[in-house]
């Protein structure tokens, strides 16, 4: 059972790019690293999901070390409307669902 | 787009009385899944179903009990709500093979 480890909070400002980083010590070799957005008063959203190195999206980057043992995702230019949970998840394939564990995510507060 | 619904946003029951949250999703999706939500706790799996009528505990099934007899609903049961049980309830599902779990809008169930 991989755990996820992220800050609890951050801050920005409009423009800047964010860096959010979580730890997965633990993830194993089928494991796939996956990051959902939350705004208030709404279910979790899909943002990327990754392997290893790097993937590119339309809305974020995904950044993942040769030991898979944390991810970054990168939002580039935030603005007001990025402000919301981010959650990172390890997940094992389709028998694995039962392993999923979501953490508390980091709540990203970008200001103008 | 993917559509999961749930029947109610806002519930309010009293200690001891049988609930029933219903979602729906209309995509075709074989996985369903029900979280609950609590502050500084993030989301928590509670039960899962990858099939009709097949079920899996999550990791806090105590206390719940989950329905599936068509492909597009899945029921989370509450046989004697309690007012631990007061909560955030989201609906997800997940096309078997896939990594993006797509999310209901939760249900805000308040057990006095």
């Amino acid at each position: 059972l991989a755990k996820t480890t992220q800050p609890i909070s951050m801050d920005s400002y409009e423009g800047q790019e964010v860096n959010i980083t979580c730890s997965h010590n633990n993830i194993a070799t089928n494991d796939y690293i996956t990051w959902y957005q939350q705004f208030p008063s709404q279910g979790p959203r899909f943002i990327i999901q990754g392997y290893k190195t790097k993937v590119t999206n339309e809305v974020a980057s995904l950044f993942i070390p040769a030991d898979r043992k944390s991810s970054t995702l990168s939002l580039p230019r935030v603005s007001l409307s990025d402000t919301a949970v981010y959650y990172c998840l390890v997940e094992t394939g389709n028998t694995g669902f039962q392993k999923l564990v979501f953490g508390t995510g980091t709540r990203l507060l970008v200001s103008p | 787009d993917v559509k999961v619904t749930q029947s109610s946003r806002y519930l309010v029951k009293r200690t001891g009385e049988k609930v029933f949250l219903e979602c729906v999703q209309d995509m075709d999706h074989e996985n369903m899944f029900w979280y609950r939500q609590d502050p500084g706790l993030g989301l928590r799996l509670i039960y899962f179903s990858y099939d009709v009528k097949m079920k899996e505990k999550g990791d806090i099934p105590e206390g719940y009990s989950v329905s599936r007899e068509k492909k597009e609903r899945f029921s989370l049961i509450l046989e004697s709500a309690s007012t631990n049980q007061t909560s955030m309830y989201l609906c997800a599902s997940i096309l078997a093979g896939s990594y993006e779990q797509y999310f209901g809008p939760g249900t805000r169930l308040t057990v006095t």
